[in-house]
């Protein structure tokens, strides 16, 4: 089945500093989304994308298809930026395998 | 648009008790997912309905859990016999498009805690 790799498994930043992170994903994707969940909170999606660059705000993700990765950048990370990153990969089946995620904390 | 809704938010029961969760999805999505977190496992694919049918339950453990879709508003998903190790923040989210192309929306969730 698809296997879904996240790095790094985690990251410190310091407040301003650019995060990169990085999905790797074993087989082929009809959809790809980036959520964030804080500390004990709810998922919720960032971007989807399952091909290509998209950005939004101080994110942006591009996704190569035929090599099977994509990558989060955040811009000028904020302390509230903490928390932690998945991303998660559906296929014609449409279950969607999620990844074990980048825990990101930004520190003031 | 008020978004996946999950109750009850918290759910404490003793070890053999029964436990249902409840989730209702954006209105006009057609997928329905439940997903399973611990700190553990992480995100864990339970079942998945696709306009109120099954179809995909492979995450399921066979014996003690079900998941029903009665009407288009709602989802349940019931635990018999609850165990120390079910307990977990139950995830429910919804889609427009089944089609392995729609983006997910997740509910806040609903922490069960087995004593």
């Amino acid at each position: 089945g698809q296997q879904v790799q996240q790095s790094p498994a985690s990251l410190v930043l310091q407040e301003g500093e650019n995060a990169e992170l990085q999905c790797n994903f074993s087989s082929t994707a009809t959809q790809l989304q980036w959520f964030y969940q804080s500390p004990g909170g709810s998922l919720v999606s960032l971007l989807s994308n399952p091909s290509g660059t998209k950005h939004t705000g101080r994110l942006t993700s591009t996704t190569v298809t035929k090599e099977r990765r994509s990558s989060l950048h955040i811009s000028s990370s904020q302390t509230t930026d903490s928390g932690t990153y998945l991303c998660a990969i559906s296929s014609n089946t449409n279950k969607v395998v999620f990844g074990t995620g980048t825990r990101l904390q930004v520190l003031p | 648009n008020a978004g996946v809704i999950q109750t009850p938010r918290h759910k404490v029961t003793g070890k053999g008790q029964e436990a249902t969760l409840w989730c209702e999805p954006i209105s006009g999505h057609s997928a329905v997912f439940w997903y399973r977190q611990t700190i553990v496992q992480g995100l864990e694919f339970l079942t998945y309905f696709r306009n109120q049918a099954p179809i995909d339950d492979s995450g399921m453990p066979k014996e003690r859990f079900s998941a029903q879709m009665p009407n288009q508003s709602h989802s349940t998903l019931k635990i018999q016999s609850t165990q120390p190790q079910d307990s977990a923040v139950y995830l429910c989210a919804s889609s427009l498009v089944g089609r392995g192309t729609g983006q997910l929306y997740f509910g806040e969730g609903s922490k069960l805690t087995v004593l």
